[in-house]
């Protein structure tokens, strides 16, 4: 089975900071990692995915991650915080298994403060 | 071109009350997954439907069944409710053709509240 680990259930940065959210997963096959992040009172959106090709992922708003096969991280990073990034992130896992992906496998979150 | 939509919005229910949730693939969608966030953690599988049929499940009790109509629009019951069914219930939709299924849509969710 698959699995999760996202370290700190809260980050708070500073304005125009580097956003750091670490994500660890266990898997005993090659992963597809997702991070989605929420606003409050809203569903998820997502930011970015790795399925299998390149190891640095760039996806919306800034944000990149990258596939570490030997650490099994995929930590999430964005250069400058602004204030419209302050939200919860979700970490995510899913395999490839007969003829599909199996059901996403989320962490329990990272929410992000940005402080002016 | 719409995204998957839910409704309602917020619902308010009492413990031992039944419920349904209902949830709109995006368009080209013929797989639906219904996952259940309550406060404070991420998500939860409950069970996925395509060919109107549920083909996998989460650990969810038999409370929890749903159903898919011919144009991949999906329901999600919840019998004889708990003040632990309060959460937050969202719905994803994904192509079941295998080289696009990691591909998950969410909706906006419905948020449940037991009293």
């Amino acid at each position: 089975a698959q699995s999760v680990t996202q370290l700190g259930s809260h980050v708070s940065v500073s304005e125009g900071a580097l956003v750091l959210l670490r994500c660890n997963y266990s898997s005993s096959v090659p992963p597809y990692l997702f991070w989605y992040v929420q606003y409050p009172n809203q569903g998820l959106q997502l930011l970015l995915k790795y399925t299998s090709a390149a190891t640095l992922v760039k996806g919306i708003n800034g944000f990149e991650a990258e596939f570490k096969k030997s650490e099994t991280s995929f930590h999430l990073t964005k250069p400058s915080a602004h204030m419209s990034d302050a939200a919860e992130y979700f970490c995510a896992v899913s395999v490839f298994m007969n003829s599909g992906n199996t059901p996403l496998v989320f962490g329990k979150g990272t929410r992000l403060s940005v402080i002016a | 071109d719409a995204g998957v939509t839910q409704s309602p919005t917020h619902l308010i229910k009492t413990r031992g009350q039944q419920v349904t949730l209902r949830c709109s693939p995006k368009s080209g969608h013929d797989t639906v997954s219904w996952y259940q966030q309550a406060l404070g953690q991420g998500p939860q599988f409950i069970f996925q439907y395509y060919e109107e049929e549920e083909r996998q499940r989460g650990n969810f009790p038999d409370r929890f069944s749903g159903h898919q109509f011919p144009n991949y629009s999906s329901e999600l019951n919840v019998n004889a409710l708990l003040l632990g069914d309060s959460a937050l219930y969202l719905c994803a939709s994904s192509r079941r053709r295998a080289e696009y299924s990691y591909e998950q849509y969410f909706g906006p969710g419905t948020r449940l509240t037991v009293t």
